[in-house]
């Protein structure tokens, strides 16, 4: 039984792109959080999906927006990228509100 | 607004020593607690979870406290391994519909042969 996984693992992008960032919960979760955690610092909650809505969302600018899929799987999408948007960003799966699972972590860096 | 902070920020120790790591955060209206472990560059992996209702939980050499109404945990590592070292996070929840962590800052840990 797989856990949850994330793709792609790194990452590059010039300050101005666009990302898009994917995790597949593991089975029989239907939850999924993201956190950024920036060099040296705790994971910062961003947006958490259930029922493919977001149901509550981190001190996060607009141009961090997700999604969720029928079969639970997200993305996390952020526009208009800064230098500062360089982190780790870890996707977390739980059956509702329960304690779930974190992934492998997605490294991006924006130069 | 709930801060958690936890001290030392680093701790290098020889192999063989117990060690205490300290969590504090400001709300004590937790859910519950956790800690996890990060290898660098690596996701979290949960150690230990506390119930809000809990005093202590244990697994192996490790064993983490909870008092809520001092807002502090500790984690206790028995007789420290090579292997032990990594970046040790703290967490508290408060429930709700998310239940969505708010975490520490951690102590990064390294433990010399």
């Amino acid at each position: 039984d797989a856990g949850v996984t994330q793709s792609p693992t790194h990452l590059i992008k010039t300050r101005g792109q666009q990302v898009t960032l994917r995790c597949s919960p593991k089975s029989g979760h239907d939850t999924v959080s993201w956190y950024q955690q920036a060099l040296g610092q705790g994971p910062q909650f961003i947006f958490q999906y259930y029922e493919e809505e977001e149901r509550q969302r981190g001190n996060f600018p607009d141009r961090f927006s997700g999604h969720q899929f029928p079969n639970y799987s997200s993305e996390l999408n952020v526009n208009a990228l800064l230098l500062g948007d360089s982190a780790l960003y870890l996707c977390a799966s739980s059956l509702g509100s329960a304690s779930g699972n974190f992934g492998p972590g997605t490294r991006l860096t924006v130069t | 607004k709930q801060e958690v902070t936890q001290i030392p920020a680093a701790l290098s120790v020889p192999e063989g020593e117990n060690l205490v790591l300290n969590c504090s955060f400001t709300d004590s209206a937790i859910y519950n607690l956790q800690w996890f472990r990060q290898d660098p560059g690596k996701g979290l992996t949960s150690l230990l979870l506390i119930q809000s209702s809990q005093r202590e939980q244990t697994s192996g050499r490790l064993n983490a406290s909870l008092d809520k109404s001092s807002g502090r945990s500790t984690l206790y590592i028995a007789a420290s391994q090579p292997g032990d070292s990594a970046t040790y996070l703290c967490a508290v929840s408060g429930g709700g519909a998310t239940n969505k962590l708010i975490f520490g800052t951690g102590t990064l840990l390294a433990v010399q042969p």
